[in-house]
């Protein structure tokens, strides 16, 4: 699996965008862009995946460059509960590695009031 | 619907001593994974079991097992328990297709002494 580059920490206001970037210059085209969080002490929870085009659900947007080099993950209105650790994972789907994730030291997301 | 499910919640083992965790995926996923989080790290994969057969394996001794029911549930085995196996210990659960995304239980907290 590719590997990722994220910020070590980033803050945000609460009520603002928080804008989290993830940089996977090496992905290959079978290569999905996956986000989970990780609330202190807590499992990892899903937030949302792509593999080239922009994807939006409930919790956030995932926007994914043209050449899929990078991508910003946006939560639109953060909120004190989003603050975690937010992590970018680059998974191929499909062979045997399918049921494997490789998480990196992700971005802690501090949000203020 | 319920989400995965992992017993126990947290255990005090000591060196030298066995342990068996205990994870209940989600209704209708067939596939569990196991992964470690030590202290300050992101999860680490452990194992990835499918059909009760395993899937795939990461990087770690012998000493850790695993199985996979009939019923989908799966129990993850540690012998010879080190101080170094006190992790929080995360379970994953998701449909058969590769393309599925995985679902985190909220894990076990083992403390080895």
């Amino acid at each position: 699996d590719a590997k990722t580059t994220q910020p070590t920490s980033m803050d945000c206001a609460e009520g603002r965008a928080a804008n989290l970037p993830c940089n996977h210059s090496t992905i290959s085209g079978n290569e999905y862009v996956y986000w989970y969080r990780q609330i202190h002490s807590q499992g990892p929870q899903y937030i949302i995946h792509g593999l080239k085009n922009n994807e939006t659900n409930e919790m956030a947007s995932l926007i994914i460059t043209e050449d899929r080099k990078s991508s910003t993950l946006i939560l639109p209105h953060a909120t004190l509960r989003d603050t975690a650790v937010y992590y970018c994972i680059v998974r191929f789907a499909g062979g045997t590695s399918y049921g494997k994730l490789t998480f990196g030291q992700g971005t802690i997301l501090t949000v203020h009031p | 619907d319920a989400g995965v499910t992992q017993s126990p919640t947290h255990l005090i083992k000591t060196r030298g001593q066995h342990v068996t965790l205990r994870c209940s995926p989600i209704s209708g996923h067939k596939s569990v994974s196991w992964y470690q989080q030590v202290l300050g790290q992101g999860p680490q994969f452990i194992f990835q079991y499918y059909e009760k057969e395993e899937r795939g394996r990461g990087n770690f001794p012998d000493r850790f097992s695993a199985r996979q029911f009939p019923n989908y549930s799966s129990e993850l085995n540690v012998n010879a328990l080190l101080l170094g196996d006190s992790a929080l210990y995360l379970c994953a659960s998701r449909k058969k297709g590769a393309q599925e995304t995985q679902y985190f239980g909220p894990g076990t907290r083992l403390l080895v002494l």
